[in-house]
């Protein structure tokens, strides 16, 4: 079984600022990981994800995140946000290669500040 | 093209009232899978369908809770009997397949139920 923890709840960050979400996984085999968006009363998006191959994964609106094995992290992050990135961010990851569950973490709330 | 939609999108009940919740996956998508976000807790498997296959039930949290999933498209979400702790907004997603090959869960806007 997989699991996931999100380390911050709540990340307030101001516009033009880098912003950093931090993930931890626990898995015994390998593993796909995900970051999904969730603008308000909006459904989930995928930002991006990681499969295999380069450990350094480039999503849409500018986001990256980094897969470290070694540390179990896949942790999500933005040189410089807009306001408009104001959203819940949800990781989550599903074991391979049949496995179909996704496990989310908490959450970390990022509310962008002018 | 049309993405993953539900209704309602929200949806008042009083405790004891049993509910139904829909859910149309994207045309074509084989696997379809419910989850539920309660308030400040992350998103709870529920339950997967993936073609005539049986559905994987293993989420649903008690015997008040049911879906079925007709023609291989539409899905109901059902719970009798709804208690307080059902309150959370459930969302739907669907995939081409959920085999071994990485296939994308696409999901809808959910449905917010407050069981009063």
């Amino acid at each position: 079984a997989q699991s996931v923890t999100q380390l911050d709840s709540q990340v307030p960050v101001f516009e033009e600022a880098p912003v950093e979400l931090r993930c931890n996984y626990s898995s015994s085999v390998s593993v796909y990981l995900f970051w999904y968006v969730q603008y308000p009363n909006q459904g989930l998006q995928l930002l991006l994800k990681y499969l295999s191959g380069s450990t350094l994964v480039k999503g849409i609106n500018g986001f990256e995140a980094e897969f470290n094995k070694s540390q179990t992290s896949f942790h999500l992050r933005k040189p410089s946000v807009h306001i408009s990135d104001t959203a819940e961010y949800f990781c989550a990851v599903r074991g391979e290669p049949n496995d179909y569950k996704l496990s989310f973490g908490a959450g970390t709330t990022v509310t962008v500040r002018a | 093209g049309a993405g993953v939609s539900q209704s309602p999108s929200n949806k008042v009940t009083e405790k004891g009232k049993d509910v139904e919740l829909r859910c149309d996956p994207i045309s074509g998508h084989t696997a379809l899978y419910w989850y539920r976000q309660s308030l400040g807790q992350g998103l709870e498997f529920l339950i997967y369908f993936q073609g005539n296959s049986a559905p994987d039930k293993s989420g649903l949290p008690s015997d008040r809770f049911s879906a079925e999933r007709t023609g291989g498209s539409v899905s109901t979400l059902t719970i009798q009997r709804t208690q307080q702790e059902d309150s959370a907004v459930y969302l739907c997603a669907s995939s081409l397949s959920s085999g071994a090959l990485y296939n994308e869960q696409f999901f809808g806007p959910g449905t917010r139920l407050t069981v009063l």
